[in-house]
């Protein structure tokens, strides 16, 4: 998707190893958003960023933590990967004018093992 | 949860029908967005409406909004093959976050 990437696109690791997915924008938009989409539970958020070094939990943050030190990037990191966290994970950014809504990469799908 | 939900959660139609698939919420809302999300893709947005807006038009989609009954309903007409996709909701309750329910996968046979 334009302006936004997602690194890896796949992933399948052990249970217990740390984890971190990579979300690069391109258009300098404020704010950035992890969710994990799972069958049954459509989108929800893990963690979201408002600002470099600003970020905030979702509803599903435990066992996740995340890092903005750049405008373009965030970071989301699965601090001892566990089997319940095998998910398709996707980032979103916003330029927090609604009318344009969230535009989205094309996600991470991670497998825990 | 603040999660919509979406109904049906599965639609199969004939190309060429219109594709109806409503949307309900549980918290007051500022706005209500509709995105749709092709196999392996992310999703992407696709029509905005205010809480103060009861419909909204863009090409071939219209959209509804009743906030009475905390529901929303995203109308296809003309459907192709190429609307095959799941759809999603998103509720904005403030402080830019959007709420995304669990989706309708709709199926249009050509």
């Amino acid at each position: 998707d334009a302006g936004i990437t997602q690194s890896p696109r796949h992933k399948v690791t052990e249970t217990g190893t740390p984890v971190t997915l990579r979300c690069h924008q391109t258009e300098n938009h404020r704010y950035m958003y992890w969710y994990r989409q799972d069958p049954g539970h459509g989108l929800r958020l893990i963690h979201y960023s408002y600002g470099v070094k600003d970020t905030d939990k979702g509803e599903v943050s435990d066992g996740y933590s995340v890092s903005r030190s750049k405008t373009e990037d965030f970071l989301l990191t699965l601090e001892s990967a566990t089997s319940s966290q095998t998910s398709v994970y996707f980032c979103a950014i916003s330029d927090g004018q609604v009318t344009g809504g969230y535009t989205f990469g094309s996600g991470t799908r991670l497998t825990v093992v | 949860s603040q999660q919509g939900e979406e109904d049906p959660q599965a639609l199969s139609i004939q190309e060429g029908e219109n594709a109806t698939m409503n949307c309900s919420y549980k918290t007051s809302i500022n706005n209500l967005q509709w995105y749709r999300q092709n196999s392996g893709r992310g999703l992407v947005h696709l029509i905005l409406i205010r809480s103060n807006e009861r419909e909204k038009h863009s090409g071939r989609l219209r959209v509804t909004l009743d906030t009475s009954k905390k529901s929303s309903s995203l109308l296809i007409t003309a459907s192709r093959a190429a609307d095959t996709a799941s759809y999603f909701c998103a509720t904005d309750a403030g402080g830019n976050q959007f709420y995304f329910g669990t989706g309708t996968s709709l199926t249009v046979i050509p």
